[in-house]
């Protein structure tokens, strides 16, 4: 079955910390990829995509993610993170042409300023 | 991007009894979501709102439990019927916005607490 995982359920970093969330998938055909991010009390928010092309990717507020297809994963980073990161972050999968995300678990990022 | 509002945004209920959660866009879409995400865990797709027919339920869920409406291509409603302690969640509408396939937008979501 398809499946996102996400390496660490926890984390927390300093601030000015470099940051790099885990993210891999199990399906081997062409594949959307997205992260999520959802600051306390707050909705969902695209953070940022891939659908095709580079395969680094940047997003809003300073995160990028690297698709590299060999590895099936999708990692997100951050060079230095804020106070202001303090979220949880989803990432999530469309194989194919199909609308349906399958998300990972989520990791809760706690920033210590 | 697409600017989703649901109604309420929380609610306390007692066991027994029946919420419906109203899922407003302010442009046409195709697809409507709905998900569920309890405490501590990540999304859970309930079922896809289909305009014009019955909704299509993920594996789990029926309709029974989580009647939806999708009356037109801008609104939806989800029911949570007959309420017990393990419905207690955040239940958030999603849709995929028009111009640009598989971009998922989000509302605000629903937090309900049965009792």
């Amino acid at each position: 079955a398809q499946s996102v995982s996400q390496h660490n359920h926890h984390v927390i970093l300093s601030e000015a910390a470099s940051l790099e969330l885990g993210c891999n998938y199990s399906y081997g055909g062409t594949v959307n990829l997205f992260w999520y991010v959802q600051y306390p009390g707050q909705h969902l928010q695209l953070l940022l995509k891939y659908f095709s092309g580079d395969p680094l990717v940047k997003g809003i507020k300073g995160f990028e993610a690297e698709f590299i297809k060999s590895k099936f994963s999708f990692n997100l980073r951050k060079p230095s993170v804020q106070w202001s990161d303090t979220a949880e972050y989803f990432c999530a999968v469309i194989p194919d042409s199909n609308y349906q995300l399958i998300w990972g678990a989520g990791t809760k990022l706690i920033i210590k300023p | 991007s697409a600017v989703i509002s649901q109604k309420p945004s929380r609610d306390i209920c007692q066991r027994g009894t029946s919420l419906t959660i109203q899922c407003q866009v302010d442009s046409q879409v195709t697809m409507m979501f709905w998900y569920r995400q309890q405490p501590g865990q990540s999304l859970t797709l309930i079922a896809t709102a289909n305009q014009g027919s019955e909704a299509t339920y993920e594996s789990g869920f029926v309709i029974d439990k989580f009647p939806i409406s999708r009356p037109n291509l801008t609104f939806s409603t989800l029911t949570v019927s007959n309420m017990s302690p393990e419905d207690s969640s955040i239940y958030l509408c999603s849709v995929v916005g028009s111009g640009r396939a598989s971009e998922q937008f989000f509302g605000p979501g629903t937090r309900l607490t049965v009792l």
